[in-house]
């Protein structure tokens, strides 16, 4: 059964960092490109960052570039979400997503991880 | 980067048909795929349409999509509608420089 899976969620304080991991089975990791994507309390889905299929090439939102690194080990089958310098409106549900082999559409999702950022 | 505009909200009743647009503010609808996800309150999105028209299996044939170069947008088309169906739905497509751009995303009611 494919599967995503995110944790590392939680509170932190602004300014403080947090380290997102999303643990990948049921299929060949390798194969795929894997985006985050969050979703703030009530409201939309916010594209966040992109891995390719080695780890060599990352793409960002201008809203989190500088600030957070994405990551992976495909001897883990494993993504992670590095954030440092946290703002409050980094609040969110943080998704991992598998793109689909063929074309840009996002096929597999995780059940999602909570990161809240309040003093 | 170009912007997705879906309406915030969407209601008809069961056994109806209901049609949600997705309209580019730059640059042609037909440039890139356009996606359509559903998501249920508490759960993660999954998707219901990809490259415009195709639907995964498992999906109903009850939900279509299409695009319009005219208006420079994007449908989902959702007819036989089912309590089941009630849920957010986001539209996607790539921007052509490495960044993926969603709708604000549509709540549909079925009433």
């Amino acid at each position: 059964q494919e599967q995503l899976v995110e944790s590392g969620g939680g509170v932190v304080q602004p300014g403080r960092s947090l380290r997102l991991s999303c643990a990948a089975s049921g299929f060949t990791f390798n194969n795929y490109v894997i985006h985050w994507v969050r979703q703030a309390p009530g409201k939309g889905l916010e594209w966040v960052a992109v891995t390719w299929f080695d780890g060599n090439d990352k793409y960002y939102a201008d809203s989190v570039r500088g600030r957070f690194t994405i990551s992976r080990d495909n001897s883990n089958n494993t993504i992670y979400l590095h954030m440092n310098s946290l703002r409050a409106e980094d609040t969110a549900v943080y998704y991992c997503a598998r793109q689909r082999v063929v074309g840009a559409s996002f096929d597999s999702w995780g059940q999602g991880s909570l990161v809240t950022v309040s003093s | 980067n170009f912007v997705l505009t879906q309406p915030h909200s969407v209601s008809e009743s069961p056994g109806k048909t209901v049609t949600i647009s997705c309209t580019r503010s730059s640059g042609s609808i037909a440039s890139h795929y356009v996606q359509w996800y559903q998501q249920r309150p508490g759960s993660a999105p999954r998707v219901v349409i990809y490259e415009d028209n195709e639907r995964p299996s498992g999906v109903p044939s009850r939900f279509s999509g299409s695009i319009d170069s005219s208006s420079n947008s994007a449908s989902l088309t959702i007819s036989g509608l089912r309590a089941e169906d009630e849920a957010d739905y986001y539209c996607q497509s790539y921007d052509g420089s490495v960044t993926w751009v969603f709708g604000g995303g549509t709540e549909l009611t079925v009433l």
